[in-house]
């Protein structure tokens, strides 16, 4: 059962663009969401997350959105940048003791020149 | 600041070989520790959780297991290692009464 999906694997865009990452869930419970970046061979690196009682998060060029009628968010990145080409994984997790988080499986984001 | 330590980085083992990789976390205290593996294509699975000492809870009935013989150290381990358990396991820690998990720079296991 997967609570968390990111249905695109891949997106490509061009450099100065807008990139949108989407990701669904299942589970009402979530009450805090993350974003995270991962590059081949190392670790994911925590980049934005948003808590249930809002629907937006900003930091700098990143920006998570949440509608949880829909159970859905979104990491907007904005300009894109060549360096921004890596894994992108959102997470959820439920108010308990120790927070659990249930990934999805990633989306490949290609900037390209 | 806070920093997380893996060791090894890459680990090539046969079937049925004992295994040992290690995680530290530096400047925090009491932090909550997580395994995590991720197999090749897919997302991260739960492994097993720590809230303190000794305290080990399973996510995933396996052949591997977990110790936590001090605040900041974080042990999993496995007596034999299946083709099954290749992959790549990160470790991360969570400050009490927070929601993000900051994680480490993970070890490549492959099991021939």
């Amino acid at each position: 059962d997967q609570q968390v999906k990111q249905n695109s694997p891949s997106l490509s865009v061009q450099e100065g663009r807008i990139s949108i990452l989407n990701c669904d869930y299942t589970n009402s419970m979530f009450d805090y969401f993350l974003w995270y970046k991962k590059y081949p061979a190392e670790g994911p690196t925590f980049l934005i997350s948003i808590s249930s009682i809002k629907d937006k998060n900003e930091d700098g060029r990143f920006t998570v959105f949440l509608n949880k009628s829909a159970k859905h968010l979104s990491l907007h990145i904005v300009p894109s940048q060549p360096g921004d080409s890596a894994v992108y994984f959102c997470a959820a997790s439920a108010n308990t003791g120790f927070q659990k988080l249930v990934f999805g499986t990633g989306t490949r984001l290609l900037v390209s020149p | 600041s806070q920093t997380i330590h893996q060791w090894p980085a890459t680990l090539v083992q046969p079937v049925g070989s004992p295994l040992s990789l290690e995680c530290t976390v530096e400047g925090t205290s009491n932090p909550n520790l997580y395994w995590y593996r991720q197999a090749a294509g897919r997302g991260l699975q739960l492994l097993f959780y720590s809230v303190g000492i000794g305290q080990i809870s399973s996510e995933v009935p396996q052949n591997l297991s977990a110790s936590r013989p001090q605040d900041r150290q974080f042990i999993l381990s496995s007596k034999k290692l299946l083709l099954s358990d290749s992959g790549f396991y990160l470790c991360a820690w969570r400050a009490m009464g927070t929601g993000t998990q900051y994680f480490g720079p993970g070890t490549r296991l492959l099991v021939l």
